[in-house]
């Protein structure tokens, strides 16, 4: 079987400071992992995903994350906060060992507070 | 540009009735999914397709149908059936069968029984 866990249902940081949402998994193959940010009343952004290539992986508007398969994690971070990146953010695994229906598990989402 | 378009977005619903919520794509993609989402949890599966005039129950399909007669079009139907059906949809789709390309997503339909 298949899981993921956001270790953080809230962040808060201040504008212009590092920015660290943390995200473990567990999963009997070779997952493919990825981020998706969510604002308010609207559908998921793909941010990032790692699919067995490159571990650091970059993605859209400054984020990050880092393939660390020692620590089964897939952490996300962005090195200065802006106060856009204020949203609902989703890790997920996705592999054949289980999960839904299609092969997919969300995380239960962190929510980022930017403070001014 | 290309992308997932849901509609309406935001609809009500009577006790008893059934309501369809629209998912339409010009992605050319070949797979599409509803999902439900619930204040503080992840997403959830309700049904799913990978090609036209074939689709698969998610993790919680009672209480909701689907139709796939058309590659950019998949409807889900709110039965009453479904008791407790006041939640956020998502719609979304991929290009191929698994879920290694990412998904892209619609904006959501937040359904309100009144």
């Amino acid at each position: 079987a298949q899981s993921v866990t956001q270790l953080d249902s809230h962040v808060s940081v201040s504008e212009g400071t590092p920015v660290l949402l943390r995200c473990n998994y567990s999963s009997s193959y070779s997952p493919s992992l990825f981020w998706y940010v969510q604002h308010p009343n609207k559908g998921l952004q793909l941010l990032l995903k790692y699919t067995s290539a490159a571990t650091l992986v970059k993605g859209i508007n400054g984020f990050e994350a880092e393939f660390k398969k020692s620590e089964t994690s897939f952490h996300l971070t962005k090195p200065s906060a802006h106060m856009s990146d204020a949203a609902e953010y989703f890790c997920v695994v996705s592999g054949r060992s289980g999960g839904g229906a299609d092969g997919l598990t969300f995380g239960k989402g962190t929510h980022l507070i930017i403070q001014p | 540009d290309g992308g997932i378009t849901q509609s309406p977005k935001y609809l009500f619903r009577k006790e008893g009735q059934n309501v369809t919520l629209s998912c339409e794509q010009n992605l050319n993609h070949d797979a599409m999914y509803w999902y439900r989402q619930d204040p503080g949890q992840g997403l959830r599966l309700i049904y799913y397709s990978q090609i036209v005039n074939d689709f698969q129950k998610g993790d919680i399909a009672e209480g909701y149908s689907v139709s796939r007669e058309k590659k950019e079009s998949f409807p889900l139907t709110v039965t009453s059936a479904q008791k407790n059906p006041t939640a956020f949809y998502l719609c979304a789709s991929s290009p191929g069968e698994y879920p290694n390309y990412g998904y892209t997503f619609g904006s959501g339909t937040r359904l309100t029984v009144v």
